[in-house]
């Protein structure tokens, strides 16, 4: 099937915005999320966004939907070295079945300098 | 972890010989997933359950399969392991079929 893609890397210095971005495949997702995932260490949920919303915003996290484009995107304000982790964003398909499942895409390596 | 442990934690193993990693949650949730992590092909589900007894395929199923005989207990088995199998393996767990999924620690496995 058709992939959730991401960049696979992104650096930026302490204090400044990180975007992360995110196109996905599947129109009629209801949900779209973004996960957090530290070394050694499972996913955690960050935040979602409904697919009737066009933005979402919870403290330092602005998530943004573009549903003409398909494209998904995670701002971090005011990045800090704790920041630093792999951020995975994944959609709703219908997989098999009647039940609908999330489909992730490979994940951006946050890095955080200094 | 939102109330879900993997055991083992970490796992070394031979080709060839039969292994199950089990999922444990205490939050009465419907849904429970299998996945395993591996570089350049991120999250890929293995298989899910959407009740008691009732599971179904993933992206990636050959080689694996699960029981759910408690709401609580999710099994993954490799009946044969095999190198390719060698991966970080999550589960999670959801409320319903769409919301968002709770992860646990992941089970290193390693097939030697």
């Amino acid at each position: 099937g058709e992939d959730v893609e991401q960049s696979l890397f992104l650096s930026v210095r302490e204090g400044d915005s990180s975007v992360i971005n995110c196109t996905y495949t599947d129109s009629s997702s209801t949900y779209l999320y973004w996960y957090k995932q530290e070394p050694g260490a499972g996913l955690q949920l960050l935040t979602y966004i409904f697919s009737n919303m066009d933005m979402k915003q919870d403290q330092r996290l602005t998530v943004l939907l573009n549903k003409k484009d398909k494209h998904l995107s995670l701002r971090i304000a005011d990045t800090q070295t704790g920041d630093s982790a792999i951020y995975f964003c994944a959609e709703t398909r219908n997989y098999g079945g009647s039940q609908g499942n999330l489909i992730f895409g490979k994940g951006t390596k946050l890095s955080v300098k200094p | 972890d939102a109330g879900i442990t993997q055991s083992p934690r970490h796992k070394v193993t031979e080709t060839g010989t039969p292994v199950t990693l089990r999922c444990h949650q205490t939050e009465n949730h419907r849904y429970m997933y299998w996945y395993r992590q591996d570089p350049g092909h991120g999250l890929r589900l293995i298989h899910y359950s959407y009740g008691v007894k009732d599971t179904d395929k993933g992206e990636v199923s050959d080689g694996y399969s699960v029981s759910r005989s408690k709401t609580e207990d999710f099994l993954l088995t490799l009946e044969s392991a095999t190198s390719s199998q060698t991966s970080v393996y999550f589960c999670a767990i959801s409320y319903q079929g769409y919301d968002e999924q709770y992860f646990g620690p992941g089970t290193r496995l390693t097939v030697t």
